[in-house]
């Protein structure tokens, strides 16, 4: 069975200092992984996916994730917090043949002025 | 513009009634789900479907139901049976041909409050 887990429920960070929230999964063969924005009282936005293609993948609004097979993680980061940022971040696992994602619980971004 | 559209953004139901809720996609996928978001937690996932006029139960199914007859349409109901059906409930769709590397897309969402 697949599974993520978001290491942190809320990271705070001040506006303009580096971004990292963690994200470990759980898989018996080679993952699909994939980071989403949630704001708050909207639907999930894509922020970008990993497929096996490249490890370090870029996605909108200057975050990137790399995947790292020999410690399971797919970390999200941003060089340079904006107000903007703050949000919620879902870390997803795509399934194997049944098309169900599996979710991680979410982590809460803070960006202090 | 393609993409999903819920409706209404808000809805508000008394104790005892039955609401549905709408979601329609003019993506051409294959698989739609919807889900429930509480405050402060992830996403439950109440029914999926992955093809027409076939739909499975996901974690949280009681007190829903859904129809799936048209591709573009999957409407959830929220019964009577439902005892807190308080919440933001979020429609989502994927095609299905590509296997899990496939992006899911979502709706805005529906908050739904019992009066």
């Amino acid at each position: 069975a697949q599974s993520v887990t978001q290491l942190d429920s809320h990271v705070s960070v001040s506006e303009g200092t580096p971004v990292l929230l963690r994200c470990n999964y759980s898989s018996s063969y080679s993952p699909s992984l994939f980071w989403y924005v949630q704001h708050p009282n909207k639907g999930l936005q894509l922020l970008l996916k990993y497929t096996s293609a490249a490890t370090l993948v870029k996605g909108i609004n200057g975050f990137e994730a790399e995947f790292k097979k020999s410690e399971t993680s797919f970390h999200l980061t941003k060089p340079s917090a904006h107000m903007s940022d703050a949000a919620e971040y879902f870390c997803v696992t795509g399934s194997g043949g049944s098309y169900i994602p599996t979710f991680g619980r979410g982590t809460s971004l803070i960006v202090h002025p | 513009d393609g993409g999903i559209t819920q409706s209404p953004k808000y809805l508000f139901r008394k104790e005892g009634q039955n609401v549905t809720l709408s979601c329609e996609q003019n993506l051409n996928h294959d698989a739609m789900y919807w889900y429930r978001q509480d405050p402060g937690q992830g996403l439950r996932l109440i029914y999926y479907s992955q093809i027409v006029n076939d739909f499975q139960k996901g974690d949280i199914a009681e007190g829903y139901s859904v129809s799936r007859e048209k591709k573009e349409s999957f409407p959830l109901t929220v019964t009577s049976a439902q005892k807190n059906p308080t919440a933001f409930y979020l429609c989502a769709s994927r095609h299905r041909g590509g296997g899990a590397g496939d992006t899911q897309y979502f709706g805005p969402g529906t908050r739904l409050t019992v009066l």
